[in-house]
C-alpha cells in the first residue's frame, strides 16, 4: 500500500523566510505525488504534482517541490514566505493500480507565518 | 463557474436524522469521489465512482450510501446520523480512470455538524 508521512504537524516561519514542508512517501512502484493547500474554511487546491517527468516541479504561488527517489521524499519549498501562505498543506500519493486511483493523504502541516 | 460544487456548505442537524449532500461537476470527468475530513484535519476517501459504477468503497458504515444518477453527479446520503459523523465532506472528480497522473479536483466542502 502507498502512503505519505508529513513531518511536523505545525511549522512557523517569519515573513520573508524560507518555507520547507517535509513529505516522505512509501511506494513499491513509481508514485504520483501531489501537494494540496487548504485555506481556512475552504476546499483543497492543487499546488503542484509529480508525475514522473521533471523531478523539480514548480507550482502556483511560488511553491516548488523536488522528487528525490534516493530519499523517498517530496518536500515543498518556497524561498520567501508571505502572510497569505498561512494555511494547511497536505502531501498525497495516488494509487496507480487500475481501479484504485485514490489519493492517500498525509496528516497535514499547518503553516503559520510570523509577521 | 464552479468546477465541483457541493450543497449545502453548512448543515447542522440532530442525531438520528437522515440527510443528503449533493455534488455536481461540470468538468466532464468520469470519476468522482467522496472524502471525509475529521476534526484533526485528516482526509480519508470514502467512495469512488466511475461512470456511475462504484469502484472504491472503503470501510464506511452502511448508513452512508452514495448515489450517482449520472457521471456528473455523486450524492451522499447519510441515515441515522451520529455525533461522530460530524466532519467536513469533500466531493472530488478527476478525468479518465487509469490516468493516475491526472489531478483530482475538490469541491469547497460541506461542513456537517450533528448535535
Amino acid at each position: 500500500a502507498q502512503s505519505v508521512t508529513q513531518l511536523g504537524s505545525h511549522v512557523s516561519v517569519s515573513e520573508g523566510a524560507l518555507v520547507l514542508l517535509r513529505c516522505n512517501y512509501s511506494s513499491s512502484v513509481p508514485p504520483y505525488l501531489f501537494w494540496y493547500v487548504q485555506y481556512p474554511n475552504q476546499g483543497l487546491q492543487l499546488l503542484l504534482k509529480y508525475t514522473s517527468a521533471a523531478t523539480l516541479v514548480k507550482g502556483i504561488n511560488g511553491f516548488e517541490a523536488e522528487f528525490k527517489k534516493s530519499e523517498t521524499s517530496f518536500h515543498l519549498t518556497k524561498p520567501s514566505a508571505h502572510m497569505s501562505d498561512a494555511a494547511e498543506y497536505f502531501c498525497a500519493v495516488r494509487g496507480t493500480n487500475f481501479g484504485n486511483e485514490k489519493l492517500t493523504f498525509g496528516t497535514g502541516t499547518r503553516l503559520t507565518i510570523i509577521p | 463557474d464552479t468546477a465541483v460544487s457541493q450543497t449545502p456548505k453548512y448543515l447542522v442537524t440532530q442525531m438520528g436524522n437522515d440527510k443528503s449532500i449533493k455534488c455536481e461537476q461540470n468538468l466532464g470527468h468520469d470519476t468522482m469521489y467522496w472524502y471525509k475530513q475529521d476534526s484533526k484535519k485528516f482526509l480519508k476517501i470514502m467512495f469512488s465512482y466511475n461512470n456511475k459504477e462504484l469502484i472504491i468503497n472503503e470501510t464506511v458504515p452502511n448508513r452512508f450510501s452514495p448515489k450517482s444518477p449520472d457521471k456528473a453527479h455523486l450524492n451522499l446520503h447519510i441515515n441515522s446520523l451520529e455525533l461522530g459523523d460530524s466532519a467536513v465532506y469533500f466531493c472530488a472528480s478527476s478525468p479518465l480512470r487509469g490516468s493516475s497522473g491526472n489531478t483530482i479536483y475538490f469541491g469547497e466542502g460541506s461542513w456537517l455538524t450533528v448535535v
